[in-house]
């Protein structure tokens, strides 16, 4: 089973800085099965990248994800007050089929 | 526009059985590349993955749950339907059903969740 770690757990910043949020698979998983979640208080999770780089529809530019083998990385470039959020990666592919992070609280500073 | 909508009780007693129904519109399970998946989320806690159906009524379950769970669809009425026996309070939890649809990356196969309904929390107590 593959064991998806986000790091950190909660990121103080404030509008305007640079986010970065990683997340690490407990063995290589193909680029093309990871993604990113948005999920704001009592709002079912949002779709940002796939295929750890790619932008789902309507998500700003400033989203960008990178990422292989274990290691992944979404970056915020200019926080605007409406990112902060809990961010999820999920794996597809690996049983189980798909697997959640526990995720990254970012928080305004 | 895709919409999708968790409808089901509340509240179940512990050994009690879960039934939660997913009801969509915007697209049709009898297409070719999609999917209707279920996840959860306890309070404050992260979100885990339950099970998807696949168009062609392929079924995939969590190892973790997979004894406890069963998934159908009604292409008919556009619904999917999942059953979670023998539940217990720590399946207290917010459950969402989620569209999935196939999606080509660097010529891999890959199914996401792109589309949300927006939960139902399921309490278990008794």
């Amino acid at each position: 089973e593959i064991v998806l770690t986000q790091s950190p757990g909660t990121l103080s910043l404030s509008p305007g800085e640079r986010a970065t949020l990683s997340c690490r698979a407990s063995q290589s998983i193909s680029s093309s099965y990871l993604a990113w979640y948005q999920q704001k208080p009592g709002q079912a999770p949002r779709l940002l990248i796939y295929g750890a780089s790619s932008r789902a529809t309507g998500i700003p530019d400033r989203f960008s994800g990178s990422g292989s083998g274990t290691d992944f990385t979404l970056t915020i470039s200019r926080l605007e007050p409406e990112d902060f959020a809990v961010y999820y990666c999920q794996q597809y592919g690996s049983s189980p089929l798909y697997t959640f992070g526990q995720g990254t609280k970012l928080e305004i500073k | 526009q895709i919409t999708l909508k968790e409808s089901g009780p509340t509240l179940v007693k512990p050994t009690q059985t879960l039934t939660l129904t997913c009801t969509f519109s915007g697209f049709s399970l009898s297409t070719s590349g999609v999917g209707v998946g279920w996840i959860r989320q306890p309070p404050g806690k992260a979100l885990e993955w339950l099970a998807l159906i696949y168009w062609d009524d392929d079924k995939r379950y969590s190892p973790s749950l997979k004894s406890r769970l069963t998934i159908t669809k009604d292409t008919s009425k556009n619904q999917v339907v999942l059953t979670m026996t023998n539940m217990d309070p720590v399946d207290t939890a917010t459950y969402y059903c989620a569209h999935s649809a196939i999606t080509m990356v660097r010529g891999v196969i890959t199914y996401y969740f792109d589309y949300w309904g927006q939960g139902t929390l399921v309490t278990v107590s008794s």
